[in-house]
């Protein structure tokens, strides 16, 4: 998961297999963004889920949220080599003004 | 989609000097913010600027720091003197408006900022 870790999480997988990433966060939140950024390229939303939704899906991509236990997952179905990138939750820490608050991330590494 | 515009995309100078980084944000948005990545790390909150005053900024938002936007230019972070632990990557963004579920952003692709 993506708080209360060190460094950054890491992971290598072929091309057709699925893959799900956690998050955990540390104050209460209304919704979850996550975020994939590619190499070079600025952080993109790619999926949004909120607290009085359990479940959101978006293509081949799908969100959970437990806001008892105060963490997300994004998992994503046959993978493509377009997938690799560091997927980030986000979360609005209770002060919209302060814009949003990034996990350590999660980078994902698809292999034709 | 709407696009963030950074520049330059990577700048290298002398601890001590200034150096002001440029952003173009998606047009019609109205919140701006600057955000600050060391490489491993978590990207970081620095400063959110709107209606032409910063709103918020956060404790990595030194005194050496400051943001402006003047009438129809970029939104600029400027750092002045710089120190070594500035190096980082800086990502601008802006969302079109602030709140509860509202606050997407759209980032930029950074600038990478080295200071030897």
């Amino acid at each position: 998961s993506q708080w209360g870790e060190e460094n950054l999480q890491a992971l290598s997988i072929q091309e057709g297999e699925d893959v799900t990433m956690n998050c955990s966060y540390k104050t209460y939140t209304t919704v979850v963004q996550w975020y994939r950024q590619k190499s070079g390229k600025g952080p993109a939303l790619i999926i949004l889920i909120r607290s009085n939704e359990r479940e959101k899906r978006s293509g081949r991509l799908r969100a959970t949220l437990d806001t008892s236990s105060q963490s997300s997952s994004l998992s994503i179905t046959g993978t493509l080599a377009t997938d690799t990138a560091v997927y980030f939750c986000a979360t609005e820490e209770g002060n919209y003004a302060q814009g949003l608050t990034f996990g350590l991330g999660t980078r994902v590494s698809v292999f034709p | 989609g709407p696009k963030v515009l950074q520049i330059p995309s990577h700048q290298i100078i002398d601890m001590g000097q200034m150096v002001t980084l440029n952003c173009d944000p998606v047009s019609n948005h109205l919140y701006f913010y600057w955000y600050k990545q060391i490489l491993g790390q978590q990207m970081e909150f620095l400063v959110n600027f709107y209606n032409g005053k910063v709103m918020e900024k956060s404790k990595l938002f030194k005194d050496q720091f400051s943001v402006e936007r003047p009438d129809g230019s970029y939104f600029t972070l400027k750092i002045q003197p710089t120190a070594l632990e500035d190096s980082a990557v800086y990502f601008c963004a802006s969302s079109p408006r602030l709140g509860e579920s509202q606050n997407t952003l759209y980032f930029g692709a950074g600038t990478r900022l080295s200071v030897l």
